[in-house]
């Protein structure tokens, strides 16, 4: 079965800085691998995802990820973040050609310092 | 186009009452999954549907909780009889197919008191 792990549950950063949050998986196998965004009182917006292919991943508002294997890691990043990505991210993994389930980290909850 | 479609946004009931939450997904998915949200607990799947068929039901809690799906354009997910630690926010997703992301409703906020 697969499982994902996110290692920060918060972090706090200054507008304009760069940003990385962390997302380890477990899979046997290839899997697919989600960002997923949520702001308060609002359901979970998707920001990117990876199925095959080129292993950087281009999502909304400016962020992408990138697809490690030999890692089995799927890290978020955005170059500049701005007050407004203040929100919780969650890094979720799905099984290629298997269980057509989710399995969804804790969550990174993201501060951003004027 | 709209996006999943919950209702009620929050209820607040007393425990022992029945509890129904609705969900109406983007019109065309074939797949539709109920979550629940906790602190504790985070991001749970509790069932997922596709087709209208129940196909994986192993995250519901206990015989409390059942979801149906009676056509492709609806499904509930009924607590009865309802307990406090019942008290989560639960979100309807639907999916196209098997390669597609989920698309998530904004929730039901559930207070049991």
């Amino acid at each position: 079965a697969q499982s994902v792990t996110q290692p920060d549950i918060h972090i706090t950063v200054s507008e304009g800085a760069s940003l990385e949050l962390r997302c380890n998986y477990s899979y046997g196998a290839t899997p697919y691998l989600f960002w997923y965004v949520q702001s308060p009182g609002q359901g979970l917006q998707l920001l990117l995802k990876y199925f095959s292919g080129d292993t950087l991943v281009q999502g909304i508002k400016g962020f992408e990820a990138e697809f490690k294997r030999s890692q089995s890691s799927f890290n978020l990043r955005k170059p500049s973040v701005h007050w407004s990505d203040a929100a919780e991210y969650f890094c979720a993994v799905g099984a290629q050609g298997g269980s057509e389930k989710l399995v969804f980290g804790k969550g990174t909850k993201l501060t951003v310092n004027p | 186009d709209a996006g999943v479609i919950q209702s009620p946004r929050h209820e607040v009931t007393e425990m022992g009452q029945e509890v129904t939450l609705r969900c109406k997904p983007i019109s065309g998915h074939n797949s539709l999954f109920w979550y629940r949200q906790t602190m504790m607990r985070g991001l749970e799947l509790l069932i997922y549907f596709n087709n209208n068929v129940p196909i994986d039901d192993s995250g519901m809690p206990e015989d409390r909780f059942s979801a149906k799906m009676p056509n492709a354009s609806f499904s509930t997910l009924k607590i009865q009889p309802s307990e406090p630690r019942d008290s989560a926010v639960y979100f309807c997703a639907s999916r196209s197919y098997s390669n597609q992301p989920q698309h998530f409703g904004d929730g039901t906020r559930l207070s049991i008191l």
